[in-house]
């Protein structure tokens, strides 16, 4: 079975650093794709940034470039998202999932758990 | 950069049939995925490419696009079928997914 099992909730405090975990299981970590997106509450789905295990490869929503870096260890079969500096915007949820498909006919399959992160002095 | 448009809420008394909606430019010529999330559980893919089902998603649940209009449609709801729906397809001008801001299904 396919699975991707996140990192616990975090509790911070503005200027903090945090780094979030997404484990894969089920399927060769290094032939897929896999991004992270963010949940805030009363918003919708927001794509943030995705990786290539095999090689690093990474692209960002214009909108998260420089807010956040994703990376990938491939002897763990793990992704991560972290921040060097929180602000209190960043509380929201964040999931990780497994991007499908090719070409232009790409989706998300499956999803992580979520991992709740919550910013606050 | 190109924008998913869909309505906040649709609201359907249990048995019958919801019609939820995703609106984009040409979205036709794009290939149109649909996620439900409910609270505090992880997002799940109910329709792929348009119209795919995966497998262990009810047959009520099936998708069409055409035109400028993408249509996730639930027949015989149920009240576990309540939860939030999104919209996404990947824009081949900007390489990147897109996703709908999201529509709350409220079963009366």
């Amino acid at each position: 079975e396919v699975q991707l099992v996140q990192s616990g909730a975090e509790v911070k405090k503005p200027g903090e650093s945090v780094k979030i975990s997404c484990k894969a299981s089920g399927y060769k970590f290094t032939d897929y794709w896999i991004g992270w997106v963010r949940l805030m509450p009363g918003k919708g789905l927001e794509w943030m940034a995705i990786i290539h295990p095999s090689d690093s490869d990474t692209r960002y929503s214009p909108s998260f470039q420089g807010q956040v870096t994703i990376s990938a260890d491939k002897s763990n079969s793990a992704a991560y998202l972290q921040w060097s500096s929180l602000k209190s915007s960043d509380t929201a949820m964040y999931y990780c999932a497994r991007l499908m498909g090719s070409g232009n006919i790409i989706w998300f399959d499956p999803w992580g758990q979520g991992t709740p992160v919550t910013v606050s002095s | 950069s190109y924008v998913l448009t869909q309505p906040p809420s649709v609201s359907v008394a249990p048995g019958q049939t919801a019609k939820i909606t995703c609106g984009g430019n040409n979205i036709g010529d794009k290939s149109v995925h649909w996620y439900q999330h409910k609270p505090g559980q992880a997002p799940v893919l109910v329709v792929y490419e348009d119209s795919d089902r995966p497998s262990g998603i009810p047959e009520r649940f099936s998708g069409s696009n055409s035109d400028n209009t993408a249509t996730l449609s639930i027949s015989r709801v149920e009240a576990g079928d309540e939860a939030g729906y999104y919209c996404q397809v990947w824009d081949s001008t900007s390489d990147q997914p897109v996703f709908g801001g999201g529509t709350k299904l409220t079963v009366l």
